[in-house]
């Protein structure tokens, strides 16, 4: 079993619709949850991040963590053209080792 | 601020020839780490450097892959001979290393992008 699932199919949807984007994990010593963004032809960048289970909200993103389940979210409210890009789940202990799901490839249509 | 510089941006060889990729963290970062990133995939980490010593090499193959960090400051990452699953991104990305707990972010360079014929 991998250590993160992210199922990585493509998302299309329309401007304004909300982009709902979900990981599994399993293994319990993860303590930080984030999601990065990567454009094409860049590095990933961090979008945000969790620390242990609950809700975050920045703007038009939420990152939820229920680590009951080793489930984590990221939704994209009033999604935008400019939020056409890669999404990429990672999670750590906190030891700097970062594993990271296979990303969502999400574009957004004007 | 400047961000993590990487070169080159693309390299194209022919396998089991030598490549070489050089990374420049940000300054003052104190962990150096290079992912592999094969396309479809998330990144895989390869190495990490604090300061100028290896934390962790674990997935790094040794045979054909080797990294340094020399000063504690740049890195350069060798592959020696090239295999045609090489073919991937070649992420650098750099941390400050506080040790006062919380996140250590890592900020990633823009990668190399190898192709191995």
């Amino acid at each position: 079993q991998k250590e993160v699932e992210q199922d990585p199919g493509p998302l299309s949807v329309p401007e304004g619709a909300i982009v709902s984007l979900n990981c599994t994990y399993s293994n319990s010593a993860f303590q930080y949850f984030m999601w990065y963004r990567q454009y094409s032809r860049k590095g990933p960048e961090l979008l945000m991040y969790t620390y242990s289970s609950g809700n975050k909200e920045d703007g038009r993103f939420t990152a939820q963590v229920d680590k009951s389940s080793k489930y984590i979210s990221l939704f994209i409210r009033d999604s935008q053209p400019s939020d056409s890009a890669t999404y990429l789940c990672a999670m750590t202990p906190g030891n700097n080792r970062l594993a990271f799901g296979k990303g969502n490839q999400v574009v957004v249509i004007p | 601020e400047a961000g993590v510089a990487q070169s080159p941006r693309y390299k194209i060889i022919e396998k089991r020839q030598s490549v070489a990729f050089w990374c420049n963290p940000i300054s003052g970062h104190a962990t150096l780490y290079w992912y592999q990133q094969i396309l479809g995939q998330g990144p895989k980490l390869l190495i990490q450097f604090q300061n100028n010593g290896v934390v962790d090499d674990s997935q790094l193959p040794k045979d054909r892959f080797s990294a340094e960090r020399l000063k504690g400051v740049d890195s350069t990452l060798k592959i020696q001979p090239a295999k045609l699953e090489d073919s991937a991104v070649y992420l650098c990305a750099s941390s400050l290393t506080r040790g006062t707990g919380g996140l250590d972010e890592q900020f990633f360079g823009p990668g190399t992008r190898l192709t191995v014929l």
